[in-house]
């Protein structure tokens, strides 16, 4: 089943959120294989977080991955305007699946 | 340029199958897992599948087993998503996705096509 995250958060220019993503002992909770992506209306996803807390080349160093048990987390520092956008968790879910969140749509106000 | 073109989509009637391509290009396509994921139309992602580097280690989501097939032929380039039996509910936009690994296990999908459509209505 799909991990869980909060439908939307919200947060003022220039503040920090966090996104949580939960799963269970299946998935996140075995396996620190979580991947964060972002998704701009209308574009494909891009990824953001790999691996927990890797980021990829070119991707800014204000946006972090943990993952402590059952839940990740993704935390967006020094909130920009570009940064509104839906944001999805994904895992691997053992049993030759990998699973997505539903998705948490970033309201900067 | 780090390039992946999906093609095949379309409209389909229920229990007919469809074949998607993925072009790769600008990349050593046989250095990465690829995978496929699919949305409906202002709704979340739904992983589809993932195969490792050569093919020889495969998955699927519970959704689409038994009923999808996902090969790759990496002297071509190219990346194929069998569909058959398909359901209303296989209606999305299917993404080509490139992995950061050799393996697909850890989801991390660092390059994503533009997308093909799949209408799956009589």
């Amino acid at each position: 089943s799909a991990l869980t995250q909060p439908a939307s958060v919200s947060g003022s220019l220039g503040q920090s959120i966090t996104i949580s993503c939960t799963g269970t002992s299946s998935d996140l909770g075995t396996y620190n294989l979580v991947s964060w992506y972002q998704r701009h209306p209308g574009k494909a996803p891009k990824l953001i977080i790999y691996e927990g807390n890797k980021r990829p080349s070119g991707i800014s160093n204000r946006f972090s991955g943990s993952k402590p048990d059952n839940t990740a987390s993704l935390t967006i520092s020094g909130l920009q305007a570009e940064d509104e956008a839906d944001y999805f968790c994904c895992s691997y879910a053992g049993r030759n699946t990998v699973v997505f969140g539903g998705g948490t749509k970033l309201t900067v106000l | 340029e780090v390039q992946l073109v999906e093609s095949g989509g379309g409209l389909v009637q229920p229990g007919r199958s469809l074949r998607l391509s993925c072009a790769a290009s600008g990349f050593t396509f046989d250095d990465y897992a690829m995978h496929w994921v699919r949305q409906v139309p202002g709704k979340g992602l739904e992983w589809v599948s993932g195969l490792s580097w050569n093919g020889g280690s495969i998955g699927y989501a519970d959704s689409v087993k038994g009923r999808f097939t996902v090969s790759r032929d990496n002297a071509k380039n190219f990346m194929y998503l069998e569909m058959n039996s398909l359901r209303a509910e296989d209606t999305a936009l299917y993404y080509c996705a490139k992995d950061v690994s050799v393996g697909w296990y850890a989801g991390s999908l660092d390059m994503w096509g533009q997308g093909t459509m799949v209408t799956v209505s009589s």
